[in-house]
């Protein structure tokens, strides 16, 4: 266990159901990343959250919307997503800050369907 | 960001040692070496990081050469279960930014 948890492990939902992805981590870090993974494709970085601030948006169609309430929690709301968007959503966390000690510590992640 | 280049897959024998290369030519000065894997479907697992020495831990050693232009990450005794998928990534200047390639999927036989 890494002490990043994230719920549902699975989902399948249609195009037009709004539902939402969430993560915690038990860690006390101060960053949360929200990343994909497609079929055979490598990690793509969604979103980062430093201090509950979003500071990376890679480019990611509104359909996705993330939610950082505090420091321990991370939410990817989703609406009217497309069956190209089904993939493995992936929450990690670190303490940034202190060069050196920033490593990433990844969830179980969440296998997504969109039918 | 510095870019890698790994092998996109190799074998080792249950038992024997696994060195995974790992070339990074454009790595700067101030830039880490990690290495996380990932077995099928799960999220990755970090297993290592160093600057410019060699470092150990209880799941690998990693090994980087005096220009650091390159890295060997060392499993001494493969298991069955080190079977996955391994990144090698160089961390960029914007701390929060690992970027991930293809990495080398390591398959250990028994």
């Amino acid at each position: 266990e890494t002490g990043v948890t994230q719920t549902p492990r699975h989902l399948v939902m249609g195009m037009t159901n709004k539902k939402s992805l969430k993560c915690e981590q038990h860690l006390g870090h101060n960053a949360m990343y929200w990343y994909k993974q497609s079929a055979k494709k490598p990690l793509e970085l969604m979103f980062v959250y430093n201090f509950k601030e979003q500071t990376e948006n890679n480019s990611v169609p509104s359909r996705f919307s993330p939610e950082c309430p505090n420091s321990s929690h991370l939410f990817l709301h989703l609406h009217t997503l497309q069956p190209e968007d089904s993939a493995l959503y992936l929450c990690a966390s670190s303490q940034e800050g202190t060069e050196g000690t920033d490593t990433q510590y990844f969830g179980p992640g969440t296998r997504l369907t969109v039918l | 960001d510095a870019k890698t280049t790994q092998p996109p897959s190799m074998d080792c024998a249950e038992g024997r040692a696994a060195n995974l290369p790992c070339n990074h030519s454009t790595i700067s000065g101030n830039e880490y070496v990690y290495w996380y894997r990932q077995i099928h479907s799960q999220g990755p697992q970090y297993i290592i990081h160093g600057l410019k020495n060699n470092e150990t831990n209880e799941m690998a050693s990693l090994i980087i050469t005096e220009d650091r232009k390159s890295s060997t990450l060392i499993l001494p005794h493969a298991t069955l279960r080190d079977t996955a998928v391994y990144y090698c990534i160089v961390r960029g200047y914007n701390f929060n930014k690992f970027y991930f390639g293809s990495g080398t999927k390591l398959n250990v036989k028994p």
